[in-house]
């Protein structure tokens, strides 16, 4: 079974600054990958970033990168340059093979972000 | 379409009544997810397509959820004798290919179906 645990349920940031959500994840899976969503107030889901299990470079898109350290079985969303429209519910998630046969998408209970002006 | 579709975008259904959800995915994507988000929660895995079979539908809370996709398309979810605890948003995600784990198969969500029962 899979299981995604993040354990902070609100952050503050203050905007132009850089923060830290935490993820860490459990599965027997040796290939797996980990994603980082947005669901800001509207509740849509909005990808941000991808990292694979075999992947030796930490991902980056833009202001977000992936702090991937695979023996620790954490995956951390790094936002540098916090921006106002930054505040919004952030999910972790990771998708593998679930013994059910489908590779389905499990996320964690989120963390709510608010950016300071 | 250029998104994942959903409608209705809110529905009110009296405690008893049953209800359909609409999900149009993005044109070509062959796998499709329901998801269920109750309040202040991450997403919960209801059921998945590969095209128009249902692979996985271990998540379905009860007997009284039902899906199908059955053109490899849209796809509906149905719940019968809604309860006050069926109240959530119910989300729908496509991906374009199936069983692989990468940057190239990402889920898109649709914006949700906002279901509250009376």
């Amino acid at each position: 079974a899979q299981k995604i645990t993040q354990t902070q349920p609100g952050m503050f940031v203050q905007e132009k600054e850089a923060v830290t959500l935490d993820c860490t994840y459990d599965t027997s899976d040796p290939s797996y990958g980990l994603f980082w969503y947005k669901q800001p107030s509207s509740g849509e889901m909005i990808f941000l970033i991808y990292q694979g299990s075999y992947d030796q470079q930490n991902a980056t898109e833009g202001r977000y990168s992936l702090n991937f350290q695979k023996a620790r079985k954490s995956a951390n969303l790094v936002i540098s340059a916090s921006q106002l429209g930054d505040s919004a519910m952030y999910f972790c998630a990771m998708k593998g093979y679930s013994g059910a046969g489908s590779y389905q998408l499990t996320f964690g209970k989120g963390t709510k972000l608010s950016v300071i002006p | 379409g250029a998104g994942v579709s959903q409608s209705p975008r809110y529905k009110v259904a009296k405690r008893g009544q049953d209800v359909a959800l609409r999900c149009d995915p993005i044109s070509g994507h062959v796998s499709l997810f329901w998801y269920q988000q109750a309040l202040g929660q991450g997403p919960e895995f209801l059921t998945y397509f590969q095209n128009e079979a249902q692979l996985d539908k271990s998540g379905l809370p009860s007997d009284r959820f039902f899906a199908e996709r059955p053109e490899g398309s849209v796809s509906t979810l149905k719940i019968q004798r809604t309860q006050q605890e069926d109240s959530a948003v119910y989300l729908c995600a496509s991906s374009p290919l199936d069983r692989v784990v990468s940057g190239a198969n990402v889920l898109t969500f649709g914006a949700g179906s906002r279901l509250t029962v009376l």
